[in-house]
């Protein structure tokens, strides 16, 4: 049950893209397609963005894409606001367990 | 609309014990899976524990596995985390999360309930 892999912090300027990364193993991320984002405001709780690697839930703009390769899945954010700035955790289905990711801090410069 | 309510963060002492609950309203209970996640003061998230639709099966991390319990009481759209042992380490905010019925993900989250573990 080790975290999975993420880059502490990624940047750009608004109407940039930036990606995140989320690097597990055939035991989690590269044995399911069961990879999740959490998008979490200071204070707030977190908030979903993406399921099943790819998938958006209602109301989460299309700005945010999600992809995987092997044990590693993707978030992108195209089109950078303001509001994007936040931490970023991925989390992934390991076999009735889940495992979150160390978690990306986005800021927009 | 779905909410989460979680309920019995407090102080307590390392060793000592603590019950927290989670009152679920708006939606049916009983026909989805329970999270508890937590995160720890300027930490990133930490899952915690799982209980299936019926209480059926439960799931921990191993950081907690032996000191935490997770039950839940479908007639009282409840959940709980009965947590003993408790250590330093285990400070932190701890969220009720619901599980979506198809596929593996949390879709709702509670606000989170604060346990400090400090003598």
């Amino acid at each position: 049950q080790s975290a999975l892999t993420q880059p502490r912090s990624v940047s750009g300027s608004p109407g940039q893209s930036v990606t995140i990364s989320c690097t597990g193993t055939s035991s989690d991320v590269g044995g399911y397609n069961y990879v999740s984002w959490y998008q979490q405001h200071p204070g707030k709780a977190p908030k979903l963005m993406i399921y099943d690697v790819s998938k958006r839930p209602s109301g989460v703009p299309d700005r945010f894409s999600g992809s995987k390769s092997g044990n590693t899945a993707s978030l992108t954010i195209s089109g950078l606001q303001a509001e994007d700035e936040a931490d970023y955790y991925c989390c992934s289905y390991a076999g009735s367990y889940r495992v979150f990711g160390t978690g990306t801090k986005v800021t927009v410069l | 609309e779905v909410q989460l309510v979680e309920s019995g963060g407090v102080v307590v002492q390392p060793g000592g014990s603590l019950r927290l609950s989670c009152a679920a309203s708006g939606f049916t209970f009983d026909d989805y899976a329970m999270h508890w996640v937590r995160q720890a003061p300027g930490k990133g998230l930490e899952w915690v524990s799982l209980i299936s639709w019926d209480g059926g099966s439960t799931y921990y991390a191993d950081s907690v596995k032996g000191r935490f319990t997770i039950s839940r009481d479908n007639s009282k759209n409840s959940l709980y985390l009965q947590m003993n042992s408790l250590r330093a380490e285990d400070t932190a905010l701890y969220y009720c999360a619901k599980d979506a019925r198809w596929e593996p993900h949390f879709d709702y989250w509670g606000q989170g309930t604060l346990v400090t573990v400090s003598s």
